[in-house]
């Protein structure tokens, strides 16, 4: 049982460059979240999906953007990669929004 | 809106110690809570959750918390600590509509000395 599964694990980007992370959930869990972790900060919600097709922004949004097109699959997409991207992103998953989310290993994302 | 303050962002016990990581909360609705483990380089992972019913919960691997309604807490503790709890730990919060996002706290950093 894989769970929640992310790719890649690390990157390394130029600014200005783009990249798609991608998650992928083998739960049939509805609902689908991108968190990014910074030191000091905890997790910050980025954007949040409640089904197929469907995606609303969290709370730190800019900068990024988000695909649903099939239920286990959540794409995170930065478009001209900054400096302040730098961080770890976890993706997460859960039947309901307020119960049990289950959590990606996160991928290590060094923009420079 | 709902919010989870933790209190202290490291806190070291020494091994075979009381371990004891505070969380407060702010829900105008009875909460959800949650208090998640992480490892060094991994994701989270759930040690125990509040929905409704008896107020002590017990987790995985010893932890227990107590949801206080009237002082709006829900503190994890374990009676011994052990080397392989050292972690960071996150207190979460949501409340019973299941449309409402769940809230981390900071984190609190658990050092377990020798």
């Amino acid at each position: 049982n894989a769970g929640v599964t992310q790719t890649p694990k690390f990157r390394v980007l130029k600014t200005g460059q783009s990249m798609t992370l991608l998650c992928a959930q083998d739960m049939n869990h509805e609902y689908m979240y991108w968190y990014r972790q910074d030191p000091g900060m905890g997790l910050r919600l980025i954007h949040y999906s409640v089904g197929e097709g469907t995606t609303a922004k969290g709370e730190v949004p800019d900068g990024y953007n988000v695909s649903r097109l099939k239920k286990q699959n959540f794409l995170l997409g930065l478009e001209s990669a900054a400096p302040s991207q730098t961080s770890v992103y976890f993706c997460a998953s859960s039947y309901a929004m307020n119960t049990e989310a289950f959590f990606g290993q996160g991928t290590r994302l060094t923009v420079v | 809106a709902q919010s989870v303050t933790q209190l202290g962002s490291h806190v070291s016990v020494s091994e075979g110690a009381l371990v004891l990581l505070r969380c407060n909360y702010s829900s105008s609705v009875p909460p959800y809570l949650f208090w998640y483990v992480q490892y060094p380089n991994q994701g989270l992972q759930l040690l125990l959750k509040y929905t409704t019913g008896a107020t002590l919960v017990k987790g995985i691997n010893g932890f227990e918390a107590e949801f206080k309604k009237s002082e709006t807490s829900f503190h994890l503790t374990k009676p011994s600590a052990h080397m392989s709890d050292a972690a960071e730990y996150f207190c979460a919060v949501s409340d019973y509509n299941r449309d409402d996002k769940i809230i981390f706290g900071k984190g609190t950093r658990l050092h377990i000395l020798p």
